[in-house]
């Protein structure tokens, strides 16, 4: 069974148009987390919920809005895409939130090119 | 920056040879974790070792932890091609977690 998956596992697009893309754990984790991964393979961590509430949120565009219709789904919606969202996006899960020993579920990304 | 900073950026060995990998980092942490990713895949969990243990074994996997020099370094024994992969670090400071820049690892058969 897989413990983290995400839908697409690619996206191609042109530029302007909006997008999402799904992500669903079935562990039973409390916490998820959507992270974006570069070319030269830096992974920043972009938001985090728990118990269908947002925790983190870094410095993201607002073009970029996550969901979470409840604790097993999160969702990454994003407006208006542009060049620069070029990147994979991984979806994450854990059983607690910040500060817990903890470790991170990933699912198999989604590359996202933008055209 | 708060992230890991791991060194090498890339290593490349034989078969049979020992791959270590260090990550150095700037902020207090809780515990330190270390994944490994295949090309084109996730990242999958290895290995987590508190802040308050120096030294942590699981199988070819050997992790230590130095607090006052804030680094940690990955040992693993006797490569297999297998263990072709990056290899990130994770920085778990009690609010966030903050990921290496990765270490590409090529182990030639």
């Amino acid at each position: 069974d897989t413990a983290v998956s995400q839908t697409p596992k690619y996206l191609v697009t042109q530029m302007g148009n909006d997008k999402s893309i799904k992500c669903e754990q079935n562990l039973g984790h409390d916490t998820m987390y959507w992270y974006k991964q570069d070319s030269k393979k830096f992974l920043k961590i972009m938001f985090s919920y728990n118990n269908k509430e947002l925790i983190i949120n870094e410095t993201v565009p607002n073009r970029f809005s996550p969901k979470s219709p409840d604790k097993a789904h999160l969702n990454l919606h994003i407006n208006s895409l542009e060049l620069g969202d070029s990147a994979v996006y991984f979806c994450a899960s854990s059983h607690g939130i910040r500060g817990s020993t903890d470790t991170q579920y990933f699912g198999p990304g989604t590359r996202l090119t933008v055209l | 920056s708060q992230q890991g900073e791991e060194d090498p950026q890339a290593l490349s060995i034989q078969e049979g040879e020992n791959a270590t990998m260090n990550c150095s980092y700037k902020t207090s942490i809780n515990n330190l974790q270390w994944y490994r990713q295949n090309s084109g895949r996730g990242l999958v969990h290895l290995i987590l070792i508190r802040s308050n243990e120096r030294e942590k074994h699981s199988g070819r996997l050997r992790v230590t932890l130095d607090t006052s020099k804030k680094s940690s370094s990955l040992l693993i024994t006797a490569s297999r091609a297998a263990d072709t992969a990056s290899y990130f670090c994770a920085l778990n400071t009690g609010n966030q977690f903050y990921f290496g820049t990765g270490t590409s690892l090529t182990v030639i058969p």
